[in-house]
């Protein structure tokens, strides 16, 4: 079964760091890019970033860049998203997508993670 | 940035009816754009890409059409679970972006 699964939700303080998950299982990780997209409570889907795992390309929304990071691990099939100092304003869910890097095989962001919801309050 | 306008922002629809949505883009996108469907508490799923192909699984009720700057995403006949927030999203260009959502509601 092709799936991405994310970590667990997650509870933190202003200033402090945080790193989620996001590992791909049941296809070929480096066929395609990961996708990080927020949504703060109530309100809409926002993209964030994409990361081709193959190569290691990060594309940022600059609305984002500064703020965070996008990697990916290829041994461990998994990508992650990290804060140096989170800020209550990072209250929300994220979501990892995928999407196929190739033209041929592209089908919009056609797996997503369950979502991990942050927390950020002191 | 490509600024993705839907309109309505909520239909209030009956199960059978015809609905239609819309997506306006800030400039052209081509037919690079997405829709998705949300539910509550879940995450979404892609119903339509590439403006007017439909993902796998998605029946055939489900249409996208439109080019450039104007989408419209076709529903023929609503059944109950098509009861939804609806998102167009652009891959045009960096950074890409999603549309505010159209929630569609039972009347």
């Amino acid at each position: 079964e092709v799936q991405l699964v994310q970590s667990g939700a997650e509870v933190k303080k202003p200033g402090e760091s945080l790193r989620i998950s996001c590992e791909g299982s049941g296809y070929s990780f480096p066929s395609y890019w990961i996708n990080w997209v927020r949504q703060m409570p109530g309100k809409g889907l926002e993209w964030m970033g994409t990361i081709d795992p193959s190569e290691s390309y990060i594309n940022y929304n600059p609305s984002f860049q500064g703020h965070l990071t996008i990697s990916v691990d290829k041994s461990s099939n998994t990508a992650y998203l990290q804060w140096s100092s989170l800020k209550a304003s990072d209250t929300a869910i994220y979501y990892c997508a995928r999407h196929c890097g190739s033209h041929v095989c592209y089908e919009g962001f056609d797996v997503w993670g369950q979502g991990t919801t942050v927390t950020v309050s002191s | 940035e490509i600024v993705l306008t839907q309109s309505p922002g909520t239909l209030s629809l009956s199960p059978g009816e015809r609905v239609a949505l819309s997506c306006r883009a800030s400039q052209s996108v081509s037919n690079y754009l997405a829709w998705y469907q949300q539910k509550p508490g879940q995450a979404p799923t892609v119903v339509i890409y590439d403006a007017s192909k439909r993902a796998t699984g998605i029946p055939a009720r489900f249409s996208g059409s439109g080019s450039g700057t104007e989408f419209i995403l076709t529903i023929s006949s609503l059944e109950p679970e098509d009861f939804a927030v609806y998102y167009c999203q652009q891959r045009s260009n960096w950074p890409w972006t999603f549309g505010q959502g159209t929630k569609v509601e039972i009347k």
